[in-house]
């Protein structure tokens, strides 16, 4: 079975500085998609970047991108710029290529400083 | 702009009552999914279907049912609810394999049994 780890129940960051969330994951598997989602205050999950594993390049969404390392099983992701909007729990995210679920980590709780 | 809408979005409920939780998607997806929420867990998986008519167990299926009579609904049951599903239910949907595999996800369900 697919496990998801994320290290960091909490962390904080001062707005405009970079803040980098950490994610593992365990799979046998070689072709797959990580994700990393959002949940404000509001509890809606908003997808923030996804990746797929056979691409050797980290994607980016403007203030995020990723840092696969797919020997290591690891995916980060990096806020750059960091908004006060910014403020939420992420989830970091596994999903098989040929399956019909997708498997979350704990979260980690993001809080954005003034 | 609807996307996946669920109601109810909060329901108090007796233990051994019984309830249905209603998801409906108007972006034609095949894929839909029911998902719980709990404290330092993430999302776990309880039922999803691949399409019309069809359903499945993921990983925390006991104490509910689900339907999926039309493509666009996908019904959640708790025949006899007890405490320990107190939780945020979400409901989400993809448009399948091969897709990205993007799964776009409802504001939330709060239920709790006392």
């Amino acid at each position: 079975a697919q496990t998801v780890t994320q290290s960091q129940p909490e962390m904080s960051v001062q707005e405009a500085e970079t803040v980098t969330l950490s994610c593992t994951y365990d799979t046998s598997e070689n072709n797959y998609y990580l994700f990393w989602y959002k949940q404000p205050p509001s509890r809606q999950m908003i997808l923030v970047i996804r990746q797929e594993a056979y691409k050797q390049q980290n994607a980016t969404e403007n203030r995020f991108s990723v840092n696969f390392q797919k020997a290591a099983k690891s995916f980060s992701l990096k806020i750059s710029d960091s908004q006060l909007g910014d403020t939420a729990m992420y989830f970091c995210a596994f999903m098989k290529f040929d399956m019909d679920d997708m498997r979350f980590g704990a979260g980690t709780r993001l809080t954005v400083k003034p | 702009n609807a996307g996946v809408t669920q109601t109810p979005k909060f329901r108090v409920l007796k233990t051994g009552q019984s309830m249905t939780l209603l998801c409906a998607q108007d972006m034609n997806h095949e894929y839909m999914y029911w998902y719980r929420q709990d404290p330092g867990m993430g999302l776990r998986l309880i039922h999803y279907s691949v399409g019309e008519g069809t359903t499945a167990k993921g990983e925390v299926p006991d104490g509910y049912n689900v339907s999926r009579l039309k493509k666009q609904n996908f019904l959640l049951g708790l025949e006899s609810a007890a405490p320990s599903q107190t939780s945020v239910y979400f409901c989400a949907s993809s448009v399948g394999h091969y897709s990205g595999n993007t799964i776009y996800f409802g504001e939330g369900s709060w239920l709790t049994v006392v």
